[in-house]
């Protein structure tokens, strides 16, 4: 079975900071990993993912995401953050080639950016 | 842009009434989910569907759960009998062909069971 991890409830960041938020995984084979951001009285939009290649990935708004595989994380990081990223992230996770396969979710991390 | 829709934004419905959901996944898509969201906790896989046919189901997809695709653009979640633990955002997501790896998600439902 998958699982994903995020080990924070809350992050809270000064507006101009960099951000980082955790993500682990547990996956049969190679995964496919993504994040989206969730925000109030909204559905899931998708941020970024990682399928194959470079470990870092780019993705909407600034955000990128490291995959590293021996420590089986997918931390999404931005390099400066804004009072406008505050919103609910999640992080989730699909073996490679599973076709129409559903996402396992994290439980996900509030973002909270002050200004 | 695309985007999935997903309709009533809101609905609200007695303990053992049947109600349907509703899902219009970006146009060339092809495969299509639900997931539900229970207040304050996380997004779960419901069901997967591609050509007319379910491709996978969680153990949460029980028989009081179906889907349909009606016609060329609709895609629809039908609960039988809802039950107070039924009451959540569901969530329809929609993949292009040849990008199975990307789900696009709607804005969501919020069902609430009396």
């Amino acid at each position: 079975a998958q699982s994903v991890a995020q080990p924070e409830d809350q992050v809270n960041v000064a507006e101009g900071n960099p951000l980082t938020v955790k993500c682990t995984y547990s996956v049969s084979g190679n995964p496919y990993l993504f994040w989206y951001v969730q925000y109030p009285n909204r559905g899931l939009q998708f941020l970024l993912k990682y399928i194959t290649g470079d470990n870092l990935v780019k993705g909407s708004y600034g955000f990128e995401a490291e995959f590293n595989k021996s420590q089986t994380s997918f931390h999404l990081k931005k390099p400066s953050a804004l009072v406008s990223d505050s919103a609910l992230y999640f992080c989730a996770v699909r073996h490679y080639g599973g076709g129409a396969d559903g996402l396992t979710f994290g439980k996900g991390t509030h973002l909270i950016i002050q200004p | 842009e695309p985007e999935v829709t997903q309709t009533p934004s809101h609905q609200v419905t007695q303990m053992g009434q049947e109600v349907i959901l509703r899902c219009v996944p970006i146009s060339n898509h092809l495969y299509f989910y639900w997931y539900r969201q229970i207040l304050g906790q996380k997004v779960e896989f419901l069901v997967s569907f591609y050509n007319n046919e379910i491709s996978e189901k969680s153990e949460i997809f029980d028989d009081q759960f179906s889907v349909e695709r009606p016609d060329g653009s609709n895609f629809t979640l039908k609960i039988r009998s809802t039950k107070l633990e039924d009451s959540a955002m569901y969530f329809c997501a929609s993949t292009h062909p040849g990008h199975t790896d990307t789900q696009y998600f709607g804005p969501g439902t919020r069902l609430t069971v009396l």
